[in-house]
């Protein structure tokens, strides 16, 4: 079975501060995909990136990056240079890559709760 | 904006009702996900359709249902309705790789 693990309830950091939300996961999927999503007090979900478990390097968007530490089950999210704007909750998910390349049901971690202080 | 549009976005009601959630995927997207997201139980999958079929169950109670018509737009069906299915009630839409969420439909049973 699929886990998504956020041990981090609550952080905060400074504005302009750099980031790491923690994810660890547990599949005996050998493809899967990693996510973070953000969820902003208004309630929506906002995707954020994306690494494959067959990506050799660590995938960017921005200032989003995404620490994959493989054998580690760890796929961290690193958010540099923290706006205001980025207060939210982030969740970590996964979903396995099946045979013929289908996708199975994105599982989702119970989130960190980010606050960014002026 | 997502591309994905779910209404109402607000429903309030009361116990032993009925409701119906509308869910209209991205353009060009077959597959539609339900996710239920309550304070005590978090994200929750309740299920996929694809191109019209279920193709996954999750953790969908059986006063609950759902379908997904020929122009891929989905309904999500809750009745009997009980206090703790006050939720945020999401639809999502792929095509491939990461999901698109709709803005949710918040539902309050009273």
């Amino acid at each position: 079975a699929q886990k998504i693990t956020q041990t981090q309830p609550g952080m905060f950091v400074q504005e302009k501060e750099a980031v790491t939300l923690d994810c660890t996961y547990d599949t005996s999927d050998p493809s899967y995909g990693l996510f973070w999503y953000k969820q902003p007090s208004s309630g929506e979900m906002i995707f954020l990136i994306y690494q494959g478990s067959y990506d050799q390097q660590n995938a960017t968007e921005g200032r989003y990056s995404l620490n994959f530490q493989k054998a580690r089950k760890s796929a961290n999210l690193v958010i540099s240079a923290s706006q205001l704007g980025d207060s939210a909750m982030y969740f970590c998910a996964m979903r396995a890559i099946l045979y013929g390349g289908s996708q199975g049901n994105l599982i989702f971690g119970k989130g960190t709760k980010l606050s960014v202080k002026p | 904006d997502s591309g994905v549009t779910q209404t109402p976005k607000h429903l309030i009601t009361a116990t032993g009702q009925r409701v119906t959630l509308r869910c209209s995927p991205r353009s060009g997207d077959l597959s539609v996900y339900w996710y239920q997201q309550s304070l005590d139980q978090g994200l929750q999958f309740l299920i996929q359709y694809y191109n019209g079929e279920e193709r996954a169950k999750g953790n969908i109670l059986e006063r609950f249902s759902a379908q997904q018509f020929p122009d891929l737009h989905s309904e999500l069906n809750l009745s009997s309705l009980e206090l703790g299915d006050s939720a945020l009630y999401f639809c999502a839409s792929s095509v491939g790789g990461e999901l698109f969420f709709g803005e949710g439909s918040r539902l309050t049973v009273l």
